[in-house]
């Protein structure tokens, strides 16, 4: 079935880095964008950026401009989330998402990765 | 960017009875192409959000038809015909007709 399954928890310190996979299943990579949204713990949905898996372009919410870097590798339908610089404000649920140009809409979602970030 | 204003927040409904979100957004979300690309997700606890409502008011592969959406231009409403223990859960607005999409604060769907 179609899916997207994503890498496991990471706790890092401030000022590292993260990078977190997102792997498609069940499609084709190349065919959707791959969104990424945050959630920290209690609060609601924050939008990170999107990637065009076939064409690798990317465009990210400004207020994390510089410090996140998406990829990808079509060979494994494996998309990528680069954060650094990482503060405590960054603990959060990450989850990677597939856009349906159909649907206009995220009709896909990973089931999260959990970033926690402390000293 | 596009502010997506929930109301209400939380909403306590008895099993059975109905329910229903209101979400209103800061600018017109219909698109240069027609279409408005406004979506509805749930989000059960410790879960990640599930795709209800895409363009106002279709419903996604698999959601029953107990839910649905409605609006135009800037106010748009989910409605949950009758309330079941299963749509316990926090629910989103979201708009994808402008760089950057954006989410509603979410509204919180509890049993009394």
């Amino acid at each position: 079935q179609v899916q997207l399954v994503q890498s496991g928890a990471e706790v890092k310190k401030p000022g590292a880095s993260v990078k977190v996979s997102c792997k498609a299943s069940g499609y084709t990579f190349t065919s959707y964008d791959i969104n990424w949204v945050r959630q920290a713990t209690g609060q609601g949905l924050e939008w990170m950026g999107w990637m065009n898996p076939n064409s690798g372009n990317t465009g990210y919410a400004q207020k994390f401009q510089g410090r996140v870097t998406m990829t990808r590798n079509t060979s494994i339908s494996t998309a990528y989330m680069e954060l650094s610089s990482l503060r405590s404000e960054d603990t959060a649920v990450y989850y990677c998402a597939r856009v349906s140009v159909s649907v206009g809409a995220f009709d896909i979602w990973g089931q999260g990765t959990m970033v926690t970030v402390s000293s | 960017d596009i502010v997506m204003t929930q109301t209400p927040l939380s909403s306590p409904v008895t099993l059975g009875q109905p329910a229903s979100i209101s979400c209103r957004s800061s600018q017109s979300l219909v698109h240069s192409d027609g279409n408005t690309y406004l979506s509805w997700l749930q989000q059960r606890p410790g879960q990640p959000p599930r795709l209800l409502i895409y363009k106002i008011s279709n419903r996604f592969s698999g959601v029953p038809d107990r839910f649905s959406g409605s609006g135009a231009g800037t106010d748009f409403t989910l409605k949950i015909s009758r309330v079941e223990a299963e749509d316990v859960g926090v629910y989103y607005c979201m708009q994808a007709t402008q760089f950057p999409q954006t989410f509603g604060q979410g509204t919180k769907v509890e049993i009394k």
